[in-house]
């Protein structure tokens, strides 16, 4: 069975103080590894996609990477707008394995 | 416009009602889906459709029937509603099903009195 596990569970920064969110997934075969952001109230709002070992993404503040066993999700000098829970999914690959395996998130608060 | 819609944003009926959450995407994509958040904030996948196919159907109560009347459309009817049933409902729709970026709508609030 799928699993993915998220830390911490609740991460309080302040602003300008860079940190890592950690994914930890077991998965019979990765055929994508997804973050999303979710706001409270709202619907996850898509991120990344990593594909395979090594592989990594940029956008503003976050780094998104990718091993084996694990994705981080870098945020940079971050700022009370990144305040949010951030969600890391696998999809597995092999026949019928079309749905997305949620982590329960980590929420991100940003202090000014 | 909205890529992902869903109506209603929130739902609040009795025990034993029959209800219906309506999806609608207008991103051209092949593939819909269901997840259900519960009050721990956990996504979990209810069903999948693909090109008006189910592919996925986990392990729900069969009180869930979704269907889907064309591409763009997957709606979730839910019969004899009970307590547990509470959650957040979110649509998403892919352009295929293998690997391809899932986008979520806003999500329906159900609250079963």
């Amino acid at each position: 069975e799928d699993q993915v596990t998220q830390s911490p569970e609740a991460l309080r920064l302040q602003e300008g103080e860079s940190s890592s969110l950690n994914c930890s997934y077991t998965v019979s075969g990765l055929r994508g590894l997804f973050w999303y952001r979710q706001d409270p109230g709202k619907g996850p709002e898509f991120l990344f996609t990593l594909y395979s070992a090594g592989e990594e993404k940029e956008k503003e503040r976050l780094k998104a990477t990718l091993t084996k066993k694990e994705s981080f999700l870098h945020i940079t000098a971050p700022k009370p707008e990144d305040s949010a829970t951030y969600l890391c999914a696998v999809q597995a690959s092999g026949a019928g394995s079309y749905q997305l395996t949620f982590g329960k998130g980590t929420k991100l608060s940003v202090i000014p | 416009d909205t890529a992902v819609s869903q109506t209603p944003k929130y739902l609040v009926t009795q025990m034993g009602n029959d209800k219906s959450i309506k999806c609608e995407q207008n991103l051209g994509h092949d593939t819909m889906y269901w997840y259900k958040q519960d009050s721990k904030k956990f996504l979990k996948i209810m069903f999948s459709y693909n090109n008006k196919e189910l592919i996925i159907n986990e392990t729900v109560p069969n009180r869930f029937s979704p269907k889907s009347p064309d591409k763009a459309h997957l709606n979730l009817h839910i019969n004899s509603l009970e307590l547990g049933d509470s959650a957040v409902y979110f649509c998403a729709s892919s352009q295929r099903h293998h690997g391809d970026t899932q986008y979520f709508g806003p999500g329906t609030r159900l609250t079963v009195l």
